[in-house]
């Protein structure tokens, strides 16, 4: 099967932008995660979709925001973005349906915020 | 809230030594643990799991070691080569809520 892709791999944004990211779960997986990763908080957990319904929410603001596709590809968007938004930003994919919470990583989209 | 932390941010191991990284966690009722590698540049790589109804797990060159009296985690590799420097993470998860991660350890292995 093949892996989680994200896409786009790499952005540069300007303050007060607004971005969103894509995220194409390893076939079947229904459940899709999104974090954030920075040197000094480490993985943060944003949010998680099953079936296009948010699941479980981190401690983010409301500027962070996502959906899920009947597909199960998910997005996730930040809007009026701020210097402190550069990030990796990671998601990953679960099958839950059949009890395994085995969760998967893509490779990341790089964030860059100046 | 959770809380998932690592004994050392830092280790370094020779080539063929076997490497311990460890990760301690507070919820008594997290169920399931994995421990991810990740290498610059990259995601998180699934390395091994382990559910809390076991102690012990064996993979390729790596074992996991659950404690869940002292709620503590390792991961044993065995064989430390120069392909498994990297920062190594462990995750925790409860009834299938969302997963909480230690900040990680880096592993520097010195040829």
């Amino acid at each position: 099967k093949a892996g989680v892709t994200q896409t786009p791999r790499y952005l540069i944004k300007t303050r007060g932008q607004q971005v969103t990211l894509s995220c194409s779960p390893i076939s079947g997986h229904r459940s899709v995660s999104w974090y954030q990763q920075t040197p000094g908080q480490g993985l943060q957990f944003l949010f998680e979709y099953f079936s296009e319904t948010q699941r479980n929410k981190g401690n983010f603001p409301g500027r962070f925001s996502g959906r899920q596709f009947s597909n199960s590809r998910s997005e996730m968007n930040v809007s009026t973005l701020e210097l402190g938004d550069s990030a990796l930003y990671l998601c990953a994919s679960t099958d839950r349906e059949v009890g395994h919470y085995e969760q998967y990583f893509g490779p990341g989209t790089r964030l860059t915020v100046t | 809230g959770e809380s998932v932390g690592l004994h050392l941010p830092t280790l370094s191991v020779q080539e063929g030594d076997n490497s311990i990284i460890n990760c301690a966690y507070s919820n008594s009722a997290s169920d399931y643990f994995i421990w991810y590698k990740q290498e610059s540049g990259k995601g998180p790589q699934f390395i091994i799991d382990i559910r809390s109804n076991m102690d012990k797990r064996q993979g390729q060159r790596v074992t996991v070691l659950l404690n869940k009296t002292v709620k503590h985690l390792s991961l044993q590799i065995a064989a430390t080569q120069p392909g498994d420097s990297a920062v190594y993470f462990c995750a925790e998860n409860t009834n299938g809520n969302q997963f909480y991660f230690g900040t990680g350890t880096s592993l520097t292995v010195i040829p």
